[in-house]
């Protein structure tokens, strides 16, 4: 199975600030990694994939980005709304498999 | 507007059975692979089976720690995809959302999610 170490685990941030989540994949997955925004109670919202394409509607602000096998969402202007948990899942190979999330902080 | 959304959930013994349903409306659920991802009480997402379509055989996918207890199926006449579970542990405790898969030239990824439908086994 393809491991996905997600970090940090949580973040602490205010508004306005530039913040970025990474993700390392245990194996190549030839860029097939999405981005999910998670907020309490409710299902995740698909915010990019293939590790850099911006979703349909999903604010500029959100970023992908990729080296080997480090992928990195990065938020270059906190919004009150952006205060959420955040998935990695790469659907390169089965198991598809998710980071263990990372909890974005009002700080 | 693609909705999708789950029932079917509750509170089930150790060693038991329930069946979930995620009934779709929006899209043409038939064109789709369809999979149930489940959320333990305050963890991260864990994948548990897929569904490709009919022009893929309705062929299935399942994670190993479900391996032989679910069976994931569909019903494309009533645009219904569902989960049945067997056997069930209190590790199963979780949400169950279902989710459906984009199938483009970027891959195949979840672009849209139902509410979910909590599943609890205890005794």
């Amino acid at each position: 199975d393809i491991q996905m170490t997600q970090s940090p685990s949580t973040l602490s941030a205010s508004v306005g600030d530039r913040v970025t989540i990474t993700c390392r994949a245990s194996q190549s997955l030839t860029n097939w990694l999405a981005w999910y925004q998670q907020k309490p109670g409710k299902a995740p919202k698909l915010l990019i994939y293939k590790a850099s394409s911006l979703e349909s509607g999903v604010p500029s602000r959100f970023s992908g980005s990729v080296s080997g096998t480090e992928f990195t969402l990065s938020i270059s202007s906190l919004q009150p709304d952006d205060f959420a948990t955040y998935y990695c899942h790469q659907y390169n190979s089965y198991p598809v498999t998710f980071g263990q999330g990372t909890k974005l902080e009002i700080k | 507007e693609v909705q999708l959304v789950e029932s079917g959930g509750g509170l089930v013994q150790p060693g038991g059975s329930l069946r979930l349903s995620c009934e779709v409306s929006g899209f043409t659920f038939s064109d789709h692979y369809m999979d149930w991802v489940r959320q333990a009480p305050g963890k991260g997402l864990e994948w548990v089976a897929r569904s490709r379509n009919k022009a893929n055989s309705y062929t299935t996918e399942y994670a190993a720690s479900v391996k032989g207890r679910f069976t994931i199926s569909r019903d494309d006449s009533k645009n219904s995809l569902y989960l049945q579970m067997s056997s069930l542990k209190t590790e199963d405790t979780a949400v169950y959302y279902c989710a459906r898969l984009r199938m483009a030239d970027s891959g195949y990824y979840f672009d849209y999610w139902g509410q979910g439908t909590l599943v609890t086994v205890s005794s």
